[in-house]
C-alpha cells in the first residue's frame, strides 16, 4: 500500500504486506530527516533517520528514501505487523534547532 | 527509568485559569522543546531551549511562558487559558549541537489539556 501524507490520511495494509508512507518536505535548507511513530496515547518515537548527503538508509524492517530534487521522503515498512499500527510523522531539521513536522499518516494493519 | 517525563498527564480546567505543565529529562541532554499537537495530530514546535537559554519562540501568544530552571527541566506556564489552548502538549529533548550535529528528539508521553 502507498499513500501521500496530507491532512492525516489513513493507509490500510494487510498484515504481511509492505507499507510505503510518503512525505513532502518544504525547506531546501533542511539537512537531516527523521521518521517518528506515534502510538495512541503516547509521544512520538524515533524510527529511523537520514542525512541529506544520503538517499537511502535501512534499519530493521524499515527503509527511508530521500529525494532532494523533489523534496520527498518515504518510509518503507517490510512485512507489516499489527504492532506497526500507529501515526507516522516525518520531520525535517534545519540544524541545530529547527524541526518541522509533516502532517502525519495513520497506518492501519488489517489482520 | 523514564527518559522524558511530564506532569500532569491530564489537565482539565476552566477558561481564564492559569496552569503549569512540568517536564524533566534524565538523558543529560542540552536541548529541550515544547510542542503542541492539535486534534488533527498536527505537531507544531512552540519553544526550544538550549542550556537554559531560549533559542526558538515560534509566534506563540505571550500567555505561554516557558521556564528552564536547569538543563534537565523545562516547564510551561499558561495564563488566562482559552478554549483554543485545548490540545496535547509534548515536551522533547535532544543531545544538542555541543554533542553532535544531527539530533533526533526524545519525546515525553504528553499532557492532554482540556479547557472548558
Amino acid at each position: 500500500g502507498e499513500n501521500v501524507g496530507l491532512h492525516l490520511p489513513t493507509l490500510s495494509v494487510q498484515e504481511g504486506d509492505n507499507s510505503i508512507i510518503n512525505c513532502a518536505y518544504s525547506n531546501s535548507a533542511s539537512d537531516y530527516f527523521i521518521w517518528y511513530k506515534q502510538e495512541s496515547g503516547k509521544g512520538p518515537q524515533f524510527i529511523i533517520d537520514i542525512r541529506s548527503n544520503m538517499d537511502k538508509r535501512q534499519g530493521q524492517r524499515v527503509t527511508v528514501l530521500l529525494n532532494k530534487t523533489v523534496k520527498h521522503l518515504s518510509l518503507q515498512i517490510a512485512a507489516t505487523q499489527p504492532g506497526d499500527s500507529a501515526v507516522y510523522f516525518c520531520a525535517e531539521n534545519i540544524p541545530p534547532y529547527k524541526y518541522i513536522f509533516g502532517t502525519g499518516t495513520r497506518l492501519k494493519v488489517l489482520a | 527509568d523514564t527518559a522524558v517525563s511530564q506532569t500532569p498527564k491530564y489537565l482539565v480546567t476552566q477558561m481564564g485559569n492559569d496552569k503549569s505543565i512540568k517536564c524533566e529529562q534524565n538523558l543529560g541532554h542540552d536541548t529541550m522543546y515544547w510542542y503542541k499537537q492539535d486534534s488533527k495530530k498536527f505537531l507544531k514546535i512552540m519553544f526550544s531551549y538550549n542550556n537554559k537559554e531560549l533559542i526558538i519562540n515560534e509566534t506563540v501568544p505571550n500567555r505561554f511562558s516557558p521556564k528552564s530552571p536547569d538543563k534537565a527541566h523545562l516547564n510551561l506556564h499558561i495564563n488566562s487559558l482559552e478554549l483554543g489552548d485545548s490540545a496535547v502538549y509534548f515536551c522533547a529533548s535532544s543531545p544538542g549541537p555541543r554533542v553532535r550535529t544531527y539530533n533526533e528528539q526524545f519525546f515525553g508521553p504528553g499532557t492532554r489539556l482540556t479547557v472548558l
